[in-house]
């Protein structure tokens, strides 16, 4: 139990279909992250919300739309995804954002999508 | 703009010896550096991190970390290493007053083998 909860740990799609992946943390921090991890690859951060405000979107496709209806949840909204989409993607909770609050990052065990 | 490598894609070793995974960053300006672990099927999770002070750093499971500034590294050691430190270790830097925003090297998979 890593405090964050990522659902569904395994996701399988066409390039047509409309999924969702949901991540809750329970640990009471006020910064949520979605990042992209693949093969081969250094981990790409994709969104980034500050008390359901988002601050960072690194030049994310359309096709990705996240969401951050409160503190404790963080959806990430996927339609028309290219197989170069197939990662495993994970989310992250922090207590604080900037400003000399570094520290540490919490990730759930990530959703492993595979685009057909 | 910061950037971390991590030199070493792989590294096989035999249980109980001793390990070096080797992190080099740049970056303009003075940083906050962690080594994080994912073992298989499961996410990252903190070894340890450098704010400021002391430039030997402890971790869990046994793991130290030096920091060194003239060279820009920040090298992962375990004395003797076990089977289940089989894993992927990533090393990330984040600017100094950028909190939480890290950048990650691209990963070393530590295999020990019995």
């Amino acid at each position: 139990e890593t405090g964050v909860t990522q659902t569904p740990r395994h996701l399988v799609m066409g390039m047509t279909n409309k999924k969702s992946l949901k991540c809750e943390q329970h640990l009471g921090h006020n910064a949520m992250y979605w990042y992209k991890q693949s093969a081969k690859k250094p981990l790409e951060l994709m969104f980034v919300y500050s008390l359901e405000e988002r601050v960072e979107n690194n030049s994310v496709p359309s096709r990705f739309s996240p969401e951050c209806p409160n503190s404790s949840h963080l959806f990430l909204h996927l339609h028309t995804l290219q197989p170069e989409d197939s990662a495993l993607y994970l989310c992250a909770s922090s207590r604080g954002l900037a400003g000399g609050t570094t520290g540490e990052l919490f990730f759930g065990e990530g959703s492993r999508l595979t685009v057909l | 703009a910061q950037s971390v490598t991590q030199l070493d894609s792989q590294v096989p070793v035999f249980e109980e010896a001793p390990v070096e995974l080797r992190c080099n960053y740049s970056s303009s300006v003075s940083v906050y550096l962690f080594w994080y672990v994912q073992y298989p099927n499961q996410g990252l999770q903190l070894l340890l991190k450098y704010l400021s002070g002391s430039t030997l750093v402890k971790g869990i499971n046994g793991f130290e970390a030096e920091f060194n500034k003239s060279q820009t590294s920040f090298h992962l050691r375990k004395p003797s290493v076990h089977i289940s430190d089989t894993a992927e270790y990533f090393c990330a830097v984040s600017d100094l007053g950028a909190g939480n925003m890290l950048t990650f090297g691209g990963g070393t998979r530590l295999m020990v083998k019995p």
